[in-house]
Order: C-alpha cells, then sequence, then structure tokens
C-alpha cells in the first residue's frame, strides 16, 4: 500500500525568506501523481503544485516548486520570498493514475508552516 | 471544472445521536468520492472512497458508514454518535488523473 510522510510537523520562517518542507512516499507503482495542498485557517484546501511521476523536469508555480526525486521517493516543496498569507498547513499527497478501486489519494499527516514578519 | 457542495457546515449533536452528512458535485460523471476526517491540528484520515453508485469501500472499521445513492451525491452517516466521532469532515472528489476538489467541511461537535 501506498504511504506518504511527511516528518516536519511544524517549520517556521521570517517573510521574504525561503523555505522547504519534505515529503517522502513508499509506492511500487512507476506512473503516478503527487501534490502539494495547502490548507489555511479557513480550511479549504487549495491545490498548490502538482507533478506527474513521468515528467523529469520538476513543476513550477511562480514562488512554488518541488524538487522531485523519484529514485528516492522524495518530493520537497520550496517557497520563495515567503509571505504571512503562505502561513497555512501544508500537505503532500499522492495518486495513482488509474480508474477504478486503485485511484485512492492518500495524504501525508502535514507541516504546519508559519510564516513570521 | 468540478465543484463539491457540502452541508451543513456546522453541526453540534449529542452523543447516540443519528448523523448524515451530504455531498454533491457538479460539473463532471461518474467521479471518485472521499470522505476524510481531520481531528484538529491533524492530518486528513480516509474513511470511505467510492468508484460508482452503490460501491463503497471503508478504509478503517468506525461508528460510520457512507453510501452513494446517486453518481454525484455521496451521504456520510451513523446511527448513534460518540464522542469520538468529533471533528471536521471533507469530501472530496477526483476524476481521471486530475487534482482533487474539496468542499468546504463540515465542523462537527459530538456533545
Amino acid at each position: 500500500a501506498q504511504t506518504v510522510t511527511q516528518s516536519q510537523p511544524e517549520m517556521s520562517v521570517q517573510e521574504a525568506e525561503t523555505v522547504t518542507l519534505s515529503c517522502t512516499y513508499d509506492t511500487s507503482e512507476n506512473n503516478y501523481y503527487l501534490f502539494w495542498y495547502k490548507q489555511p485557517p479557513s480550511r479549504q484546501m487549495i491545490l498548490v503544485i502538482r507533478q506527474e511521476a513521468y515528467k523529469q523536469q520538476n513543476a513550477t508555480e511562480n514562488r512554488f516548486s518541488v524538487n522531485f526525486q523519484k529514485a528516492a521517493k522524495s518530493f520537497s516543496l520550496k517557497i520563495s520570498d515567503s509571505q504571512l498569507g503562505d502561513t497555512a498547513m501544508y500537505f503532500c499527497a499522492f495518486m495513482k493514475p488509474y480508474g477504478g478501486a486503485t485511484n485512492k489519494l492518500i495524504f501525508g499527516t502535514g507541516t504546519l508552516l508559519a510564516v513570521q514578519p | 471544472s468540478q465543484t463539491i457542495h457540502q452541508w451543513p457546515a456546522t453541526l453540534v449533536q449529542p452523543v447516540g445521536s443519528p448523523l448524515s452528512l451530504e455531498c454533491t458535485v457538479e460539473g463532471t460523471s461518474n467521479p471518485n468520492l472521499y470522505w476524510y476526517r481531520q481531528a484538529a491540528g491533524r492530518g486528513l484520515q480516509l474513511l470511505f472512497y467510492s468508484v460508482g453508485i452503490g460501491q463503497i469501500s471503508s478504509e478503517v472499521p468506525q461508528n460510520l458508514s457512507a453510501s452513494r445513492p446517486q453518481d454525484r451525491q455521496f451521504i456520510l452517516s451513523s446511527k448513534k454518535l460518540l464522542l469520538s466521532d468529533s471533528g471536521f469532515y471533507l469530501c472530496a472528489c477526483t476524476r481521471g488523473n486530475t487534482e482533487a476538489f474539496f468542499g468546504q467541511g463540515t465542523r462537527l461537535t459530538v456533545v
């Protein structure tokens, strides 16, 4: 079974600095999708970034980028120029790209990020 | 794109009372549907998922059940709530290889 591990329960960063959140996963699959979701205090889940496992190029969305290391099964999120609005819980998630019963979305336990002014 | 409607947003129920949370999806057909529970300050625990009408898979044994009477409707139920059922419940859907879409969540407090 697939598992997703986030080893940093809480992190803190100064405004305008860079922070990296870690995520590792375990799977025997070769094709899959990885996600980072943000959950602000409103508790609405917001997609931050998505990575397809068959793509070697790391995904980037504005200030957010990932370091995807497929062999190491690592998927870290880098937030550059941190802003106060980045304060949130961040979840790493894994999904196999097949239909039917195997297409489950599995989440890590989350990292609570606090951006300090 | 998909939209998920989840209600109610907040619910306070006494121990031993029944529960029914409803989730409906717009903008897609034949989605995979999920119920997650999130304890305060914790991660998302997958409770149930469904790949089609009447098809429900349970991830953890518990006091809750789920049903999918229509393609885009997913219901979370309990016959008798326990204090430990308190938490934040999220409904989500996926369709093929797309991202997951989430409802606004229901904050359930069992007193």
